[in-house]
């Protein structure tokens, strides 16, 4: 089965600073795709930024962007000019693929992010 | 707009009653999931459906039920045979079972 490792349950930053959460993945798939979704107080989740195992480039996405180190199975995601309005839980997750032929989402345990002004 | 809609927000029952959380998404997308968030944790995959009339247990299913009778609609309901169910209920979807997954607000239920 495969599994994500999140080993910061909290992190904190100062306005316009960069930051940088921390995921690892274990998996033995040749393919497979890495997620990072924002959770802020209000409960929804939401879609920042997708990496594929194949993918040759670092995904970016805005003030996002993902630092995929392949060998290491890391899967790092960096945010530039942190903004108050980042403060939120973040999950990195996994796309896993079922018996039946399905993708699942396998999630880490989160990172809780803190801007302060 | 297109996206998911989850009701109630907040659902307060007593020990050993039913509840059944509402999933509606207008993103004619034709796979949903109902993931499972408990403080400390990850999302954590109840059931899923890839198409009409059709779902899977995923990794928690016991003392949970589902339905797939249209494609917008995949509720679930909470049996009194779910040992702990207090918790947030995520309900997703995404396009053809790939992809990113799209969340609702999520149904907050207390079991008292």
């Amino acid at each position: 089965a495969q599994k994500i490792t999140q080993t910061q349950p909290g992190m904190f930053v100062q306005e316009k600073e960069a930051v940088t959460l921390d995921c690892t993945y274990d998996t033995s798939d040749q393919s497979y795709g890495l997620f990072w979704y924002k959770q802020p107080s209000s409960g929804e989740m939401i879609f920042l930024i997708y990496q594929g195992s194949y993918d040759e480039q670092n995904a970016t996405e805005g003030r996002y962007s993902l630092n995929f180190q392949k060998a290491r199975k890391s899967a790092n995601l960096v945010i530039s000019a942190s903004q108050l309005g980042d403060s939120a839980m973040y999950f990195c997750a996994m796309r896993e693929l079922m018996n039946t032929g399905f993708q699942k989402l396998v999630f880490g345990t989160g990172t809780r992010l803190l801007v302060s002004p | 707009d297109g996206g998911i809609t989850q009701s109630p927000k907040y659902l307060f029952r007593k020990e050993g009653q039913n509840v059944t959380l509402s999933c509606e998404q207008n993103l004619n997308h034709d796979a949903m999931y109902w993931y499972r968030q408990d403080p400390g944790q990850g999302l954590r995959l109840i059931y899923y459906s890839q198409i009409v009339n059709d779902f899977q247990k995923g990794d928690i299913a016991e003392g949970y039920s589902v339905s797939r009778e249209k494609k917008e609609s995949f509720p679930l309901t909470v049996t009194s045979a779910q040992k702990n169910p207090t918790a947030f209920y995520l309900c997703a979807s995404s396009k053809a079972g790939l992809g990113e997954l799209f969340f609702g607000e999520g149904s907050r239920l207390t079991v008292l």
